[in-house]
């Protein structure tokens, strides 16, 4: 099956610094990548997700780039914010349907004030 | 309120006593699916459906059961439970796998002595 990793497994920046978290993902027939985060003691949320056939999605302060020929994938957070901490996993979907879905181990993100 | 409604939130159980852990979506979606997470894995597809009396076989499907009957509801059902099966559990529902945003429910905890 579908290999997802995820690093680091944590990351600590300080408020208004940037913060990248990467993912490789194992198999080529791959082709929806979702980003979720959750905060401690809640359920995961989609923050971001990106298609195959698109190299890059923003939505504001976070943006997604996805490089299909390396099979990797990125999150990219901009003016970090603390309540930005969380954990974050990315996720890699296949199958006829895409509703197979493998994730990441996640990364813990702390943003210090 | 649109929302995925899992019971009961938190459960203590012994090896061996059959339990169902409910799970429920107000939303008329399609696709449903129950996920594990635990430390340093992230998050793992047990089961996952497509519509009712379709379902399918996620990552780590040994030791549990599944059944969609009607479109809004989507049972975990561990048959035998072991203390390797002591996790943190989701449910999630959309209308299509990727089409969409996946929504998650509370998460239910389960410990297996």
């Amino acid at each position: 099956g579908e290999n997802v990793e995820q690093h680091p497994s944590t990351l600590s920046v300080q408020e208004g610094d940037s913060a990248v978290i990467k993912c490789t993902y194992s198999d080529s027939a791959s082709n929806y990548f979702p980003w979720y985060k959750q905060e401690l003691g809640k359920r995961p949320q989609l923050i971001i997700d990106i298609r195959s056939n698109v190299g890059e999605k923003k939505d504001q302060r976070i943006a997604v780039t996805l490089n299909k020929t390396a099979k990797h994938f990125s999150l990219h957070i901009t003016e970090t914010q603390p309540e930005d901490s969380a954990v974050y996993f990315c996720a890699a979907s296949i199958g006829n349907n895409f509703n197979k879905f493998y994730f990441g181990s996640g990364t813990k993100l702390n943003v210090k004030p | 309120e649109a929302q995925v409604t899992q019971n009961p939130r938190y459960l203590i159980t012994v090896t061996g006593k059959k339990l169902t852990v409910t799970c429920s979506q107000n939303m008329n979606h399609e696709y449903m699916s129950w996920y594990r997470q635990d430390p340093g894995l992230g998050l793992r597809q047990i089961y996952y459906s497509m519509n009712v009396e379709v379902t399918d076989k996620g990552d780590v499907p040994e030791g549990y059961k599944v059944s969609r009957k009607e479109k809004r509801n989507f049972p975990l059902i561990l048959e035998s439970p072991s203390p390797n099966q002591t996790s943190l559990y989701f449910c999630a529902s959309s209308f299509a796998p990727f089409e969409e945003t996946q929504y998650f429910g509370p998460g239910t905890r389960l410990l297996v002595l």
